[in-house]
């Protein structure tokens, strides 16, 4: 079975650091590219980070550019969401997300089912 | 970064009605637009990709269409469990922006 699960979650004070992982199984995991994906209780969805299947592409939402790092570890088949300074508007749940393909240009098939971070003092 | 807005904010309609979603991008992305359906407490789930391309397993009532900065999200015979929120996606350049979604009620 395809399955993405998330780990890494919990209450952090602002400022304070949290990182978080995604564990695969059921395929190939670097055949594809990763993601992160945030929602705070009843609002959107927002996009945050993206990875390539080596790793050696990532892209950022603006609004954790220079404060988030994605990377992940292909031989662990796993995904990790650095995340430092955090505010409280970080506070969401987090879903890790496949892309579709190798290409990151057809949306993301396989989710998680997220991981709460919550920052509050 | 490229915005992308949905119309309605929410619907309510009845079984067996044709409902429309509207997304529109504030530049021209191709057809690199997704539509991902989402229950509540549960995770989205990727109905449409590349505006038109039905994910596997996804039913036939729903379909997509559009290129450039103008789509349309599709469902022909709304059934029950078609009660969610449906949000569209631009994956033509990061950061990969959502929509702030759609509800739709039966």
């Amino acid at each position: 079975e395809v399955q993405l699960v998330e780990s890494g979650g919990g209450v952090v004070r602002p400022g304070g650091s949290l990182r978080l992982s995604c564990a695969a199984s059921g395929f190939t995991f670097d055949d594809y590219g990763m993601n992160w994906v945030r929602q705070v209780p009843g609002k959107g969805l927002e996009w945050v980070s993206g990875i390539n299947w080596n790793g050696g592409g990532s892209d950022y939402a603006d609004s954790v550019k220079g404060r988030f790092t994605i990377s992940r570890d292909n031989a662990k088949n796993s995904l990790y969401l650095q995340m430092n300074s955090l505010r409280a508007e970080d506070t969401a749940l987090y879903h890790c997300a496949r892309d579709r393909s190798t290409s990151s240009y057809f949306g993301m098939d396989v989710w998680g089912q997220g991981t709460t971070v919550t920052v509050s003092s | 970064d490229i915005q992308m807005t949905q119309s309605p904010s929410s619907l309510s309609a009845s079984v067996g009605d044709r409902v429309t979603i509207t997304c529109r991008a504030s530049l021209s992305i191709s057809t690199y637009l997704n539509w991902y359906q989402q229950k509540p407490g549960k995770a989205p789930k990727l109905l449409l990709y590349a505006a038109s391309s039905l994910q596997s397993g996804v039913p036939s009532r729903f379909s997509g269409s559009g290129s450039g900065t103008d789509f349309t999200l599709t469902i022909t015979s709304l059934q029950p469990e078609d009660s969610a929120t449906y949000y569209c996606q631009q994956s033509f350049t990061a950061p990969r922006t959502f929509g702030q979604g759609t509800k739709v009620e039966i």
